[in-house]
């Protein structure tokens, strides 16, 4: 059964260090989302991307995010200058459309 | 804005026994979706079932049915004879039908299930 992956499954950096997050999402689908969930809390929504660009974002996702779909496979989430609270499991998600969200693993991201 | 609610931060259940997970929501919205995933320890989401809102009848996964109350904005999650492999945290979402559109979470369950 095809699955979303993401990598690494833990990325530890310093504050003010950039880091970026990969995933590849499940082929064929269109709509590519990254969550992220800080310890003890709720899942949040941070950004949806369809057709190479962002369709919709979440007060959180500031100048500091960005997300990429450099070829026909990846989808980076890039964080220019960590903070302390970026601290958290980013999800990605990928779906068709029509059905439910398929989430990846998680990257367990810690910054220092 | 879309919110979820879910009042009960944790429940536990007998092995075998039943347990039922509330969930609430407010919208203005007529159609959309309601989903209960399921978050072990290793933290992956697991989607457990899903409900269209213009459907009356109430979704059934194997174990697990939901109770959906449209006019209540009620959505809660039943699992029948409880396994120990259902221990986890329990989150209720909503996203409104067009396609792409975004998740909305509740706070979370975490379910315990006693041997």
């Amino acid at each position: 059964e095809p699955e979303v992956t993401q990598t690494p499954s833990h990325q530890v950096t310093q504050m003010g260090q950039e880091v970026i997050l990969r995933c590849v999402p499940i082929s064929n689908h269109l709509y590519f989302y990254w969550y992220r969930q800080i310890l003890g809390q709720k899942v949040e929504f941070l950004v949806s991307f369809y057709n190479n660009e962002i369709s919709e974002k979440s007060e959180i996702f500031d100048d500091q995010f960005s997300v990429e779909r450099p070829d026909g496979s990846n989808f980076t989430l890039k964080i220019r200058s960590t903070k302390l609270e970026d601290s958290a499991m980013y999800f990605c998600a990928s779906s068709s459309g029509t059905r439910e969200k398929f989430f990846g693993p998680g990257t367990r991201l810690t910054v220092l | 804005a879309q919110t979820v609610t879910q009042s009960q931060p944790e429940m536990s259940v007998q092995e075998a026994e039943t347990v039922t997970l509330s969930c609430t929501y407010d919208t203005s919205e007529s159609d959309y979706y309601l989903f209960w995933y399921k978050q072990p320890p290793s933290r992956q989401m697991i989607l457990v079932i899903r409900q269209e809102a213009y459907k009356q009848q109430n979704a059934t996964e194997n174990r697990f049915s939901v109770n959906f109350q449209k006019a209540a904005k009620s959505f809660s999650l039943k699992i029948s004879d409880s396994q120990l492999g259902d221990a986890a945290m329990y989150f209720c979402a909503y996203r409104i039908r067009p396609s792409g559109s975004r998740l909305t979470f509740g706070e979370g369950t975490q379910l315990t299930v006693n041997p």
